[in-house]
């Protein structure tokens, strides 16, 4: 799986948009970019996941650039229960047999 | 999304006792489950991947006679940490995976293992 790259933390304010980036620069065609959240004490949740184009959900939106080397989570309107730690995942589609590569993630701190 | 369970959440436990967790995949079948280990202030480490019917598959420093995992069904796995120590305490995590063609993976809550 590529490496990914992510801030080690970041504020936000109540309200605004969070934007969250990722670099995935060594990301191959066949890999899609993962997005899952961690809030303190609890499993990881699955956000949203995306090969090449725009994505949205109900929880956020995925961005991803033309060149694929890199992408950004938005969360259009923070709360503070959306403070957690974010990991940005690439993997290959259909993902084998293995599990995922966890790395540091970003801390996202939203602020009152 | 889909829910996954573990049981119990919380469990203390005296040295060389065993411990079983189970993690269950409640709304889909999941032919693939994935057991990860988190120490305080540090990332999830995969232990091991188990398929239903077959041998779990243990990453590199993970002792499988120590954690055993059993995946009978497509619903459960359970993992076993024997004769724990206090080395073990750590926060355990399950995850599941349905079809082989599908990489999104759902996790359980986690369990917590505090080895007095």
């Amino acid at each position: 799986d590529a490496k990914t790259t992510q801030p080690t933390s970041m504020d936000c304010a109540e309200g605004r948009a969070a934007n969250l980036p990722c670099n995935h620069s060594t990301i191959s065609g066949n890999e899609y970019v993962y997005w899952y959240r961690q809030i303190h004490s609890q499993g990881p949740q699955y956000i949203i996941h995306g090969l090449k184009n725009n994505e949205t959900n109900e929880m956020a939106s995925l961005i991803i650039t033309e060149d694929r080397k890199s992408s950004t989570l938005i969360l259009p309107h923070a709360t503070l229960r959306d403070t957690a730690v974010y990991y940005c995942i690439v993997r290959l589609s259909g993902g084998g047999a293995d599990g995922l590569t966890f790395g540091k993630g970003t801390h996202l701190i939203i602020q009152p | 999304g889909a829910v996954v369970s573990q049981h119990p959440s919380w469990v203390i436990c005296k040295s060389g006792t065993s411990v079983k967790i189970e993690c269950r995949s409640l709304d889909f079948q999941a032919t693939t489950m994935f057991w990860y280990r988190q120490f305080p202030k540090q990332s999830l480490m995969l232990m091991a991947t188990s398929n239903e019917g077959s041998k779990a598959t243990y990453e590199q420093g993970v002792e499988k006679d120590k954690f055993l995992i059993n995946h009978a069904s497509l619903t459960l796995s359970t993992l076993t940490v024997t004769s724990a120590h206090p080395e073990d305490s750590s926060f355990y995590i399950c995850s599941a995976r349905a079809g082989t063609g599908v990489v999104t993976q759902y996790f359980g809550p986690g369990t917590r293992l505090l080895v007095l």
